[in-house]
């Protein structure tokens, strides 16, 4: 069984600081690795994904991820916060070329102090 | 503009009284499914559809039914809502495979009493 780990379910960082949140997953065959975003009252909305290509992947609003397969993590991260950065983010894993493979981890939820 | 509606937004029913959640897309996707988003337990996959006409079940798939007579249409079915269903629900839709985007909804929230 796959499963996916989100260490930390609540992260506080300053503006202009560092984002690192952190992803493991257990997979016994290469992964599909997702990172999501959820904005207040909203659906989520898809940041980055490693298919198979470029183990650093590069997403919307300034985050990336690095895929690690001896570590077996996804850490996203983003060099800068910024207020609007915060939100619930939530690592995902699929084992299946399509969707019906899906697990979530729990969710970080990052807030970002002025 | 392509998007993934869902309809009510907000639901508060009482156990046993059967209800519907409407999901609709507008951008010709094949991939259907239904999440239910639990505090601590990230989306768990209800049912999901590769196609019209056929659905299977995801994790979580007691007390639920869906159907998929429609490309873009999915609705999902609580013939006796319980209060252990009382959660946030998404609907989301891709075109095909992981490597296309999978486009969420904004939500039901539903409060079983």
């Amino acid at each position: 069984a796959q499963s996916v780990t989100q260490l930390g379910s609540h992260v506080s960082v300053s503006e202009g600081a560092l984002v690192l949140l952190r992803c493991n997953y257990s997979s016994s065959v290469p992964p599909y690795l997702f990172w999501y975003v959820q904005y207040p009252n909203q659906g989520l909305q898809l940041l980055l994904k490693y298919t198979s290509a470029a183990t650093l992947v590069k997403g919307i609003n300034g985050f990336e991820a690095e895929f690690k397969k001896s570590e077996t993590s996804f850490h996203l991260t983003k060099p800068s916060a910024h207020m609007s950065d915060a939100a619930e983010y939530f690592c995902a894993v699929s084992r299946s070329l399509f969707y019906n493979d899906m697990r979530f981890g729990a969710g970080t939820r990052l807030t970002v102090k002025p | 503009e392509a998007q993934v509606t869902q309809n009510p937004r907000y639901l508060i029913t009482v156990t046993g009284k059967k209800l519907t959640v409407t999901c609709s897309q507008n951008m010709n996707h094949e991939y259907m499914s239904w999440y239910r988003q639990d505090p601590g337990l990230g989306l768990r996959q209800i049912y999901y559809s590769m196609n019209v006409e056929v659905t299977d079940k995801g994790d979580v798939p007691e007390g639920y039914k869906v159907s998929r007579k429609e490309k873009r249409n999915f609705p999902l079915i609580l013939e006796s809502p319980s209060p252990n269903q009382t959660s946030l629900y998404f609907c989301a839709s891709s075109l095909d495979r992981v490597s296309d985007t999978q486009y969420f909804g904004p939500g039901t929230r539903l409060t079983v009493l």
